[in-house]
């Protein structure tokens, strides 16, 4: 049980484009998902937390018009990245929460941006 | 300072060794406190919680000292199969919560 899943596990874009990534619980109702981005060799950076049917609460520096977060339902969350530049390339990796402290991470995706 | 702090490593270590990952946290209110195991290029896997009258799953021992800010863990007898990065967690109290990572201590284990 408490699978995540995430699409897709990569991308390659142009710079400019924007990029959908797709974080589902597939057994489970996540009434919190959270959205992180590593950098290689660097820690998970926790971006925005994200509760079904309101706006995320998105941390420091985490430019909401950038990376637009919907939660729409209890099983799916997409994070957005717009008019990605070469330094959006990461690893960006979900999170799925019933409310009690533990969460589930999906497998990740990794984009990369010419 | 960051928030949660671990030595980066790396750890090379014979099989069979005992090696000791250490971490602290700034933020006096953290509430719960977790060891992840991360494999290169994937996500990271929750290894164990920790508590502060210690806890232990197999070859693994984990504890916390809250007056210190300091959380530790232990793995012996070191197998091959243990090389991968660790990573201290600690969750904030929000209302909800979120989780701030340490940068992880990479371990390789050599035959």
């Amino acid at each position: 049980g408490a699978v995540v899943s995430q699409h897709p596990s990569r991308v390659i874009c142009k710079s400019g484009t924007s990029v959908k990534i797709e974080c589902r619980s597939l057994d489970f109702q996540a009434t919190t998902m959270f959205w992180y981005r590593q950098f290689p060799k660097k820690s998970l950076m926790l971006m925005a937390t994200s509760n079904e049917g309101s706006k995320a609460t998105y941390e420091q520096g985490v430019e909401k018009d950038k990376f637009l977060i919907n939660h729409a339902s209890l099983t799916l969350s997409t994070l957005t990245v717009t008019s990605a530049h070469p330094e959006d390339s990461s690893f960006y990796i979900c999170s799925a929460s019933t409310g009690v402290e533990t969460q589930y991470f999906g497998p990740g995706t990794r984009l990369l941006v010419l | 300072r960051k928030e949660v702090e671990q030595d980066p490593g790396p750890f090379n270590v014979p099989e069979g060794a005992t090696v000791a990952f250490n971490c602290t946290y700034s933020n006096s209110a953290s509430q719960s406190f977790f060891w992840y195991r991360q494999d290169c290029r994937k996500e990271p896997k929750l290894l164990m919680s920790v508590y502060s009258s210690g806890n232990e799953d197999g070859r693994f021992t984990a504890q916390l000292n809250r007056a210190s800010q300091y959380i530790s863990l232990l793995i012996r007898d070191s197998k091959l199969s243990d090389s991968a990065t660790y990573l201290c967690a600690v969750n904030l109290n929000t209302g909800g919560f979120k989780t701030i990572f340490g940068a992880g201590t990479r371990l390789f284990v050599k035959a």
